[in-house]
């Protein structure tokens, strides 16, 4: 079992409407959970995180976390043609002093 | 403010030859990370350090590696006799403590070992 998994994708969505990305984590103990977008060719942005349980919301980015599941999910609201990219799901693992383990990615293609 | 920058951007290298990367993390940011990203591969962490120690070098994946970190800033990553396998993007990261957990990632060296 990979310690973080996505769905490597293609996600494929219609300009408008709204994007699910999910992820799941092996480790119980992980206590930071992070998105990341990283377009082709570019390094990994920062666009979320999330520490504890629930809904937190930035802009038209909706991070949910459920611990219990072991599951991350980002939404992303009014996808947009830029919204096209390779979306990271990272874990900070408990007591690996920042140490990030990330999931391979899924990748979001945003269509006219 | 300036984010993390790294150089060369680009460095194509014979096998067997010597490579030094350049990072330079973010202004006031103590702790600076280096992960390696290969084709079709995910992020793999290498070496994490708090000031200019390095408290897990665990991801290295061999003593060909190393990495070192001068005045709490720059940090530079040699990989020696370098292998075709050793082509990847390098990418290194830096946040305020270890603690801040939320890393900020610089461009990348892109490595080509012919």
């Amino acid at each position: 079992q990979k310690e973080v998994e996505q769905n490597s994708g293609p996600l494929s969505v219609p300009e408008g409407a709204i994007a699910s990305l999910n992820c799941t984590y092996s480790d119980r103990g992980s206590q930071s959970f992070f998105w990341y977008r990283q377009y082709s060719g570019k390094s990994p942005e920062l666009i979320m995180s999330i520490y504890s349980n629930g809904d937190k919301e930035d802009g038209r980015f909706t991070a949910q976390l459920n611990k219990a599941s072991q599951y991350v999910s980002l939404l992303i609201r009014d996808s947009q043609p830029s919204d096209s990219a390779t979306y990271l799901c990272a874990v900070n693992k408990a007591g690996t002093a920042s140490k990030l383990t990330f999931g391979t990615g899924t990748r979001l293609q945003v269509t006219l | 403010g300036a984010g993390v920058s790294q150089s060369p951007s680009n460095k194509v290298t014979e096998k067997g030859k010597d490579v030094e990367l350049r990072c330079d993390p973010i202004s006031g940011h103590t702790a600076l990370y280096w992960y390696r990203q290969s084709l079709g591969q995910g992020l793999e962490f290498l070496i994490y350090f708090q000031g200019n120690s390095a408290p897990d070098k665990s991801g290295l994946p061999s003593d060909r590696f190393s990495a070192e970190r001068t005045g709490g800033s720059v940090s530079t990553l040699t990989i020696q006799r370098t292998q075709q396998e050793d082509s990847a993007v390098y990418l290194c990261a830096s946040s305020r403590t270890p603690l801040s957990y939320e890393q900020y990632f610089g461009p990348g060296t892109r490595l080509t070992v012919t």
